[in-house]
């Protein structure tokens, strides 16, 4: 069974640039795997970052970014601030009406 | 405002059942794919379902499939999740979403969930 990979943690320096990953243990991510991507604090339900036409939510800083990378759908941030420290979610569309989430990444700022 | 609000949940016994509801309010109910997130204590999110938008396709996550059961009322602007033959695993924090796909695909909106205990 195919598993959606996000790499477990991260680290950047304030200010930095990050980019976080969206991949398939078989296979390549395209456009067709629709990715979207949600940011996680503690005790609070997910955020809709961007969707799968890398369109920013309503409120979302436009150093957020989205992109297919090579073979991997890729979250990028650029300047990272203090409140980007947290968790970071993909989705993407297995086929069948049927999705999965990666395993989500735990994103440090320091 | 697009508002999701969860209800329902709470401690179960291990083989039990819970009905958990999602009440929809601010936007045409109706014209959405809404689905279930759920996320374990100190896990990751996991995607549970999703049901169309006139109930007539439902699709799960194969740890669920057979003992969940999605379903809607439109008149209603509401969402179901029955759960049945629960087990310690499904103890989780449960999140109703709205979907939007077309032309893109994503959830963006999301009720700020209900916890579900499954324990003796």
């Amino acid at each position: 069974q195919t598993v959606v990979t996000q790499e477990p943690s991260f680290s950047v320096s304030p200010g930095g640039t990050v980019i976080l990953t969206c991949g398939l243990s078989s296979g390549s991510v395209s456009a067709n795997n629709y990715p979207s991507w949600y940011q996680q604090t503690p005790g609070q339900p997910p955020r809709t970052l961007i969707d799968s036409s890398n369109t920013r939510s309503s409120g979302v800083p436009d150093r957020f970014s989205g992109s297919i990378l090579g073979n991997k759908a890729a979250l990028i941030i650029t300047g990272a601030q203090a409140d980007d420290d947290c968790d970071y979610y993909c989705v993407l569309y297995m086929g069948n009406d049927i999705w999965a989430f990666g395993g989500g990444t735990k994103l440090t700022v320091l | 405002e697009e508002q999701l609000v969860e209800s329902g949940g709470g401690l179960v016994q291990p083989g039990g059942s819970l009905r958990l509801s999602c009440a929809a309010s601010g936007f045409t109910f109706s014209q959405y794919w809404m689905g279930w997130v759920r996320q374990a204590p100190g896990k990751g999110l996991e995607w549970v379902g999703n049901i169309k938008q006139d109930g007539s396709r439902k699709v799960y996550v194969d740890s669920v499939k057979g003992r969940f059961t999605l379903s809607r009322d439109n008149a209603k602007n509401s969402m179901s999740l029955q759960m049945d033959s629960l087990r310690g695993e499904d103890t989780a924090v449960y999140y109703c979403a709205r979907w939007i796909t077309a032309p893109a695909h994503a959830m963006d909106v999301w009720g700020q969930g209900t916890t579900v205990t499954v324990s003796s």
